[in-house]
């Protein structure tokens, strides 16, 4: 079974400061990779994803994200935040084949001016 | 192009009622997805659909839950009766059926379900 670890909750950053939010996963099989944003009182979008190829995604609104198979991470970044990126954030996989999404707890992102 | 639909927005109910929540998936995605979303945790999903067929409904519970798209459109998901742990945001999301190597989900923007 695939399971989603993310260890940060809650991450406050000022803004213009780079961020990083931390995934993990656990798979005995290949897998998709997804981060999506959840603003208040909203539905979830999907900022990017990885499916194969090069292990560096980049997604909407500047954020990247890179695939480390070795160590099963899939870490969110972007070099600097504004206030509007305040939200939670939620990694995600799915096995090959299939549409089935697993979601990690979600790491809120708070933005202090 | 309109995105995915869900009424109502918000719903406060005693312990022991009966709710419905409603979704209008985006127009020719043939697979619908409702999932709960618990305070604090992920989305988890419930039941998915395609076209008006059940594909997987292996984590609703469905002594108390039951969800229907009669003509493969538009869906209900339907809590009888509903307990304290039922309080949650309730998401539905639809994808087109295309061939290729995933298809992405669309959500709507939630129903949140309080149980009093």
């Amino acid at each position: 079974a695939q399971s989603v670890t993310q260890l940060d909750s809650q991450v406050p950053v000022f803004e213009e400061a780079p961020v990083e939010l931390r995934c993990n996963y656990s798979s005995s099989v290949s897998v998709y990779l997804f981060w999506y944003v959840q603003y208040p009182n909203q539905g979830l979008q999907l900022l990017l994803k990885y499916l194969s190829g090069s292990t560096l995604v980049k997604g909407i609104n500047g954020f990247e994200a890179e695939f480390n198979k070795s160590q099963t991470s899939f870490h969110l970044r972007k070099p600097s935040v504004h206030i509007s990126d305040t939200a939670e954030y939620f990694c995600a996989v799915t096995m090959l084949n299939t549409d089935k999404l697993i979601f990690g707890t979600g790491t809120r992102l708070q933005v202090f001016p | 192009e309109a995105g995915v639909a869900q009424s109502p927005r918000y719903k406060i109910i005693e312990k022991r009622q009966s709710v419905a929540f409603w979704c209008n998936p985006i127009s020719g995605h043939a697979t619908l997805y409702w999932y709960q979303q618990i305070l604090g945790q992920g989305p988890k999903l419930l039941i998915q659909f395609q076209n008006n067929g059940v594909v997987d409904d292996s984590q609703l519970p469905k002594d108390r839950f039951s969800a229907e798209r009669l003509k493969g459109v538009d869906s209900t998901l339907k809590i009888q009766p509903a307990k304290l742990e039922d309080s949650a945001v309730y998401l539905c999301a639809s994808s087109p059926l295309v061939w290729a190597d995933y298809n992405e989900q669309f959500f709507g923007p939630g129903t949140r379900l309080t149980v009093l």
